[in-house]
């Protein structure tokens, strides 16, 4: 069964960093590529970022360039979203979602996490 | 990256048919055929209905189908149930590895 469990959300303040992680399991973790997707509270589903199977490819929604950065250890099953220079509209829902195949080009997400909360407030 | 323009509600009674558009540019919608719909019911985390514009993963009923045309895309819900009470979002690959959702469609089952 595939499995996406993320973690490390919370409450900082703003300009402050953040790292969240993403564990994988019941797949080949190698053979995908990976993305973050995130939801403000009662808003919509807003991409963030995606990386391909071996890192070789990596995009970002313009509202997070510069501040993210997104990577993956495929040893340890893991992705990684590093935040920095937060802002209160970074404060959402955050998931963890595969892509169907180890490019991101013309790629679907076809398994979700649950989400982890970043809330960003002084 | 402007979000794809979807209508806020939709809604039809138990039985009888909706259908959602997703408005994008010759950039995103109308420039791949990589649109995919997913459905988010409160609380939980989105499920993929539709992918490739028309395409159903294993499991989702032949009820949901998909279509584009130009710049616009649509999911269709025939024979509505209970069920199918969510929201509804389109997203579309935007070329060099990025990818834009739709602002996202409140179903109603009246």
């Amino acid at each position: 069964e595939v499995q996406l469990v993320e973690s490390g959300g919370g409450l900082v303040q703003p300009g402050r960093s953040l790292r969240l992680s993403c564990a994988a399991s019941g797949f080949t973790f190698d053979d995908f590529a990976m993305n973050w997707v995130r939801q403000a509270p009662g808003k919509g589903l807003v991409w963030v970022s995606g990386i391909t199977w071996n890192s070789g490819s990596i995009g970002y929604a313009d509202s997070v360039k510069g501040r993210f950065t997104i990577s993956r250890d495929n040893a340890k099953n893991s992705l990684y979203l590093q935040m920095n220079s937060l802002r209160a509209e970074d404060t959402a829902l955050y998931y963890c979602a595969r892509s169907h195949d180890y490019s991101l080009h013309g790629a679907h997400f076809d398994y979700w996490g649950q989400g982890t909360l970043v809330s960003v407030s002084s | 990256q402007s979000a794809l323009t979807q209508p806020p509600s939709a809604s039809g009674s138990p039985g009888q048919s909706v259908t959602i558009s997703c408005t994008g540019t010759s950039s995103d919608v109308g420039g791949y055929n990589y649109v995919s719909w997913y459905q988010q019911h409160p609380g939980k985390a989105p499920k993929l209905m539709i992918y490739e514009v028309s395409k159903r993963p294993s499991g989702v009923p032949d009820r949901f189908s998909g279509s584009k045309s130009g710049n616009t895309a649509s999911l269709t819900v025939s024979g509505l149930q209970a069920e199918d009470e969510a929201d509804y979002y389109c997203t579309s690959y935007a070329g060099s590895n990025n990818f834009v959702f739709g602002t996202g469609t409140k179903v109603t089952v009246l």
